[in-house]
């Protein structure tokens, strides 16, 4: 099975910088996602990591690695519209050629003025 | 490009009921997957639909079960409802499973509540 594990919640503060951890056990490592999700609507993908290293996407980065299992999301001049959860996933080979996403159970982060 | 389209997006039912929710993927996605979201455990992994085959199945009880159509859209089943399966239950589709990111793109969910 798999093990994924990041923070319940976090607070920080209009305009600074949050790190969100991610850890996780797996066998089969073939990818490492982030999607956001605003309260009352569907996760959208923000990021993807299949080596290690830094992915940068604007404001948001992420961070993997595979002998550490872990990962991390970097939004950078945080907004008040990035409060959101923000869910890690990693995909897995599941047997016989196909793979599973499975994700942690979210990370609350509430951007305060 | 439409998204991906859940009906219905409320319902109620009761204990013992049986309910079916559909997903229409994105257009040219073949990869349909199911998905249950409770404040509790997050997401949660139900199944994965792909040309009509089932590829993968989650740890959930017999009473859950799916199916895709030749037109790649897919519907979830839940017989004898419980209180427990109260939930959001999301369907995402993707292109492929081994594309390039296989990035899911989600609806916005049916919220089933059972009463």
């Amino acid at each position: 099975g798999q093990n994924i594990d990041q923070p319940t919640e976090m607070t920080a503060t209009e305009g600074a910088i949050v790190q969100i951890n991610c850890t996780y056990q797996t066998s089969g490592f073939n990818g490492l996602f982030w999607y956001q999700q605003h309260a009352g609507e569907a996760p959208t993908f923000l990021s993807y990591n299949v080596l290690d290293g830094l992915e940068e996407k604007g404001r948001f980065s992420s961070f993997l690695s595979r002998s550490k299992g872990y990962s991390y999301l970097l939004l950078k001049e945080l907004q008040m519209k990035d409060s959101a959860s923000y869910l890690c996933a990693v995909r897995a080979l599941a047997g016989a050629g196909s793979y599973q996403l499975t994700f942690g159970k979210g990370t609350k982060l509430s951007v305060i003025p | 490009k439409a998204g991906v389209t859940q009906t219905p997006r409320y319902l109620i039912k009761t204990r013992g009921q049986q309910v079916t929710l559909s997903c229409s993927p994105i257009s040219g996605h073949r990869s349909v997957s199911w998905y249950q979201q409770t404040p509790g455990q997050g997401l949660q992994f139900l199944f994965e639909y792909f040309s009509e085959t089932q590829r993968n199945k989650g740890n959930f009880p017999g009473r859950f079960s799916g199916r895709q159509f030749s037109n790649s859209r897919s519907e979830m089943n839940v017989s004898t409802l419980e209180l427990g399966d109260s939930a959001l239950y999301l369907c995402a589709s993707s292109l492929e499973v081994t594309d390039l990111t296989g990035e899911l793109f989600f609806g916005e969910g049916s919220r089933l509540t059972v009463l």
